[in-house]
């Protein structure tokens, strides 16, 4: 079975700019959670996506958005880029959530630099 | 909010030693999971928990979710080079869905 798949790996973007990060999840995996991980705040949650619809969103401001298509893939986006947001971006899967299994199985990431 | 402390930080042992870590919460966790990330990577689950008490093996990794419900371990046994990386615990949110919280991490090296 395939694993989470993100792409690009790597990006660079000037301030201001705006990108988007696409993952796909392990098949049959229907919960898409995104973290953002620095070498000073380690890895931060930043939303989850189930069946389309946003459930849960960390502490971040609103230039972080994203959406999940009905095939359970997700995109995040982040606009007007700040060189605070230069970062790993990760994304997650999981296959059942409410069922008491917490199990994220998460892609390689992608490598976000803001110059 | 939930927070998880890590520690060692960092480690330096040398290959065949074996290797103990914990992590420790203010409140209470149902679930702790143990991962590592290698340089360029996203985490890899290494070793769910899902009961107090619970002792549960993968190769040489061996994790315990202590009784408390507050603190779990993760022991590697006879260490190889290729155990290098950061090893990160996890747990639920509390009732959020798909969020977990992370601890800090504790780095291994391991000398050949």
């Amino acid at each position: 079975k395939a694993g989470v798949t993100q792409t690009p790996r790597y990006l660079i973007k000037t301030r201001g700019q705006q990108v988007t990060l696409s993952c796909s999840p392990i098949s049959g995996h229907r919960s898409v959670s995104w973290y953002q991980q620095t070498p000073g705040q380690g890895l931060q949650f930043l939303f989850e996506y189930f069946s389309e619809t946003q459930r849960n969103k960390g502490n971040f401001p609103g230039r972080f958005s994203g959406r999940q298509f009905s095939n359970s893939r997700s995109e995040m986006n982040v606009s007007t880029l700040e060189l605070g947001d230069s970062a790993l971006y990760l994304c997650a899967s999981s296959r059942s959530p409410g069922t008491g299994v917490y199990e994220q199985y998460f892609g390689p990431g992608t490598r976000l630099t803001v110059t | 909010g939930q927070q998880l402390n890590q520690s060692p930080q960092s480690m330096f042992i040398q290959e065949g030693e074996d290797v103990s870590m914990n992590c420790t919460s203010s409140s209470i966790f149902n679930t702790w999971l143990w991962y590592k990330q290698e340089p360029g990577e996203g985490p890899v689950l290494l070793i769910a928990l899902y009961k107090a008490g619970e002792l549960t093996s993968n190769g040489r990794l061996t994790a315990q979710f202590g009784i408390t419900r507050k603190d779990s371990f993760l022991n590697i046994s006879a260490s190889i080079p290729s155990d290098v990386g950061i090893y990160f615990c996890a747990g639920p949110g509390g009732t959020s869905y798909g969020k977990l919280t992370f601890g800090q991490g504790t780095i291994l090296t391991v000398h050949p």
